[in-house]
């Protein structure tokens, strides 16, 4: 059974932090990563893909890949309360085309 | 970025009428489109695969017969609940794959998903 497992949360940040979210993965053979961001009651919103180990950044995101470890983790600098959302981790297995979501971290920014 | 369309946003219907949600990827040609279904304060879970010229490949535990698949052109996936019962109610969303257009310009296996279809069977 291949899964991916994130901590449900909330995970709580004051506004202006850096809020970590993290993914683990049990197909060791996985190639593609991906992160949704979520709002209540929205439809999921690709932010970032990783393939290859170590980091990549767009804007204020930053995804992190370890495939030694298994793990993904998407960072958020200067977290703003409009990046309160649910964070999905997907992951696409070798020899498929189906990705597996986590059951996403929510997210709650303070102001 | 890729664009995948999804109608209607909300559709309420009496049990045991049928209802169909249309999914369409407005900028990109997509071979493989996916159906989700998602419960409150649950996460996604994967109903059915469609290929477009092929029937829908679905996952364990969906009733193909309930739910019916189309994928008739490459822009186009349709949805059809049939018999709706209240059981049915949920949030159903559909992804296309795009092999071309990924955020680093290759060859990438991003879905870009659809606003999704709020569906309330009474």
């Amino acid at each position: 059974q291949k899964e991916v497992e994130q901590n449900s949360g909330p995970l709580s940040v004051p506004e202006g932090a850096i809020a970590s979210l993290n993914c683990t993965y049990s197909d060791r053979g996985s190639q593609s990563f991906f992160w949704y961001r979520q709002y209540s009651g929205k439809s999921p919103e690709l932010i970032m893909s990783i393939y290859s180990n170590g980091d990549k950044e767009d804007g204020r995101f930053t995804a992190q890949l370890n495939k030694a470890s298994q793990y993904v983790s998407l960072l958020i600098r200067d977290s703003q309360p409009s990046d309160s959302a649910t964070y999905l981790c997907a992951v696409l297995p070798s020899g498929t085309y189906k990705y597996i979501f986590g059951t996403g971290t929510r997210l709650k920014v303070l102001a | 970025g890729a664009v995948v369309s999804q109608h209607p946003s909300r559709v309420i219907c009496k049990s045991g009428t049928s209802v169909k949600i249309e999914c369409r990827s407005l900028d990109f040609q997509a071979t493989t489109m996916f159906w989700y279904r998602q419960f409150p304060k649950q996460s996604l879970m994967l109903m059915a695969t469609s290929n477009e010229g092929s029937k829908a490949t679905y996952e364990q535990g969906v009733e193909k017969d309930k739910f019916l698949i189309n994928h008739a052109s490459l822009t186009l996936s349709t949805l059809t609940v049939t018999s709706a019962h209240p059981e049915d109610s949920s949030f159903y969303i559909c992804s296309a794959r795009d092999w071309l257009v990924g955020t680093s310009g290759g060859f990438d296996n991003e879905q870009f998903f659809g606003p999704g279809t709020r569906l309330t069977v009474l």
